[in-house]
């Protein structure tokens, strides 16, 4: 199974600042990866798909590329609904894994 | 409103077996693939299970496969997963999601786009 590997597995914030969080697979899966955001004791939601290309309806702050190996989700001027855990999850086979998780706090 | 609605979730004993229910609304439900997500306490996502839309195809994780199966009635919009021998590994909130498949190129992305709000299996004796 593919494994992917996020990093880091969490970091302090404040609103306003930029935050990059990375995945990277144990192997290429070209741009198969999505990102999910998941607020506490909640579902997780569709951010990103095809590694760089916003689900609909999901602000323009939030951003993501890489392909291959090294994947990037950015978000750009945190708000404070922003601060939740990010898990990326590769699309190439099966089966379907998530990273660890990044849980972005409040500093 | 689209919408899916899990049930099922109870305590088990370890060995016992149990059956998640997952009923759809507000959308074509025969259309989608339908997927099985389960998070443990304090953990990240796992992937489970996915069923292809007319419940011919069936995938599995491996440390599931021959215990748990994944299924649907598409005349009653639900999606099951029947889950056997049940260990305290498997103790998680289980959640049903959309399995949507967006064309960009020549390449399928399989995305999880609606997601129901879970149901909570313990097993524990």
């Amino acid at each position: 199974a593919i494994q992917m590997t996020q990093s880091p597995s969490s970091l302090s914030a404040s609103v306003g600042d930029r935050v990059t969080i990375t995945c990277r697979a144990s192997q290429g899966i070209r741009n198969e990866l999505g990102w999910y955001q998941q607020r506490p004791g909640k579902a997780p939601k569709l951010l990103i798909y095809g590694a760089s290309t916003l689900h609909n309806g999901v602000p323009s702050r939030f951003s993501g590329s890489g392909s291959d190996t090294d994947f990037t989700l950015t978000i750009s001027g945190l708000q404070t609904e922003d601060f939740a855990t990010y898990y990326c999850l590769h699309d190439y086979d099966y089966p379907r894994t998530f990273g660890q998780g990044t849980k972005v706090e409040v500093k | 409103e689209e919408q899916l609605v899990e049930s099922g979730g109870d305590l088990v004993r370890p060995g016992g077996s149990l059956t998640l229910s997952c009923t759809a609304s507000g959308f074509s439900f025969s259309s989608y693939w339908m997927t099985w997500v389960r998070q443990a306490p304090g953990k990240g996502l796992e992937w489970v299970a996915n069923v292809h839309g007319d419940g011919t195809v069936k995938r599995y994780l491996d440390s599931v496969k021959g215990r748990f199966t994944i299924s649907r009635d598409n005349a009653k919009k639900s999606l099951y997963l029947q889950m056997n021998s049940l260990g305290a590994e498997d103790t998680a909130i289980y959640y049903c999601a959309r399995d949507l498949d967006i064309k960009m190129g020549e390449i399928f992305y399989d995305v999880f786009d609606l997601w129901g709000q879970g149901t909570v299996v313990t097993v524990s004796s």
